[in-house]
C-alpha cells in the first residue's frame, strides 16, 4: 500500500524559513516523480513543485521560484520542500504526492499524504 | 496557464444522478483527471484519462469529454459521496486544478 507521510509544517513568521519532509513507503521511490500541492485554508488545490525520479530535474510555480527548493534522497524514500523567505500567502496545506502511469496516461497526482499545516504569521 | 471552470455547487437527492461540468481554456485532449475530497481529509483520485476509473473506486462514478468539455457524473448519489471534486489538467504545464464542486444532498 503505498504510504506518504508528511511532516515539519508549523507557524512561522514572515521571512523565515521551513523544510517539510515526505516519508514514502509501500512503493519503490525511485522509480516515480514526486510533487507538492498546497492548498490555502478554504481554497482549492495549487500545484507548487515537482521533482524527476531521479532528482535530475525539477519545476516550480511561478510563485515560489528562487524561494523554494524541492528535493530527494531515494536511498532513504524521503521527499522535501525547503521553503524559503516565507509570505503570508503561502500559509496552506501542503501535500506531498506520487505520479502514475499505466503505460498510456501519466498522472501527476496519482495519490496523497494527508497533508502538513504551514502557517506564515507574526 | 490552462484554466478550468466548474459551477461552485451542486445539490442533488440521494439515489439520483450529479453531472459535474468542467471546461478548460484550451484543449487537454484526455489529459483531464478527477479527485475527491470530503471535509478534512486529502484528495483522492478518482478518474484520470477523462474517463478511466482508477484502482477500487465504485463503478458508479464516471467520466467523459475530451478537448475542453469534461463531465463526471455519480449515479446513484449516495450520502457517503458529499465532498468537493475538482478536475485537474495534466495536457500542459503548469498542471492546474478546477476551483471545485462542492456536491450536496437535497
Amino acid at each position: 500500500e503505498v504510504q506518504l507521510v508528511e511532516s515539519g509544517g508549523g507557524l512561522v513568521q514572515p521571512g523565515r524559513s521551513l523544510k517539510l519532509s515526505c516519508a514514502a513507503s509501500g512503493f519503490t521511490f525511485s522509480n516515480y516523480y514526486m510533487a507538492w500541492v498546497r492548498q490555502a485554508p478554504t481554497k482549492g488545490l495549487e500545484w507548487v513543485a515537482s521533482i524527476t525520479n531521479s532528482g535530475g530535474s525539477t519545476y516550480y510555480r511561478d510563485s515560489v521560484k528562487g524561494r523554494f527548493t524541492i528535493s530527494r534522497d531515494n536511498a532513504k524514500s524521503t521527499l522535501y520542500l525547503q521553503m524559503d523567505s516565507l509570505r503570508s500567502e503561502d500559509t496552506a496545506t501542503y501535500y506531498c504526492t506520487r505520479d502514475d502511469y499505466d503505460g498510456y496516461y501519466h498522472v501527476p497526482f496519482a495519490y496523497w499524504g494527508q497533508g502538513t499545516l504551514v502557517t506564515v504569521s507574526s | 496557464d490552462i484554466v478550468l471552470t466548474q459551477s461552485p455547487a451542486l445539490a442533488v437527492s440521494l439515489g439520483q444522478r450529479a453531472t459535474i461540468s468542467c471546461r478548460a481554456s484550451e484543449s487537454v485532449r484526455s489529459s483531464m483527471h478527477w479527485y475527491q475530497q470530503k471535509s478534512g481529509q486529502q484528495p483522492k483520485l478518482l478518474i484520470y484519462g477523462a474517463s478511466n476509473l482508477a484502482s477500487g473506486v465504485p463503478a458508479r462514478f464516471s467520466g467523459s469529454g475530451s478537448g475542453t468539455d469534461f463531465t463526471f457524473t455519480i449515479d446513484p448519489v449516495e450520502a457517503d459521496d458529499i465532498a468537493t471534486y475538482y478536475c485537474q489538467q495534466s495536457r500542459n504545464d503548469p498542471f492546474t486544478f478546477g476551483s471545485g464542486t462542492k456536491l450536496e444532498i437535497k
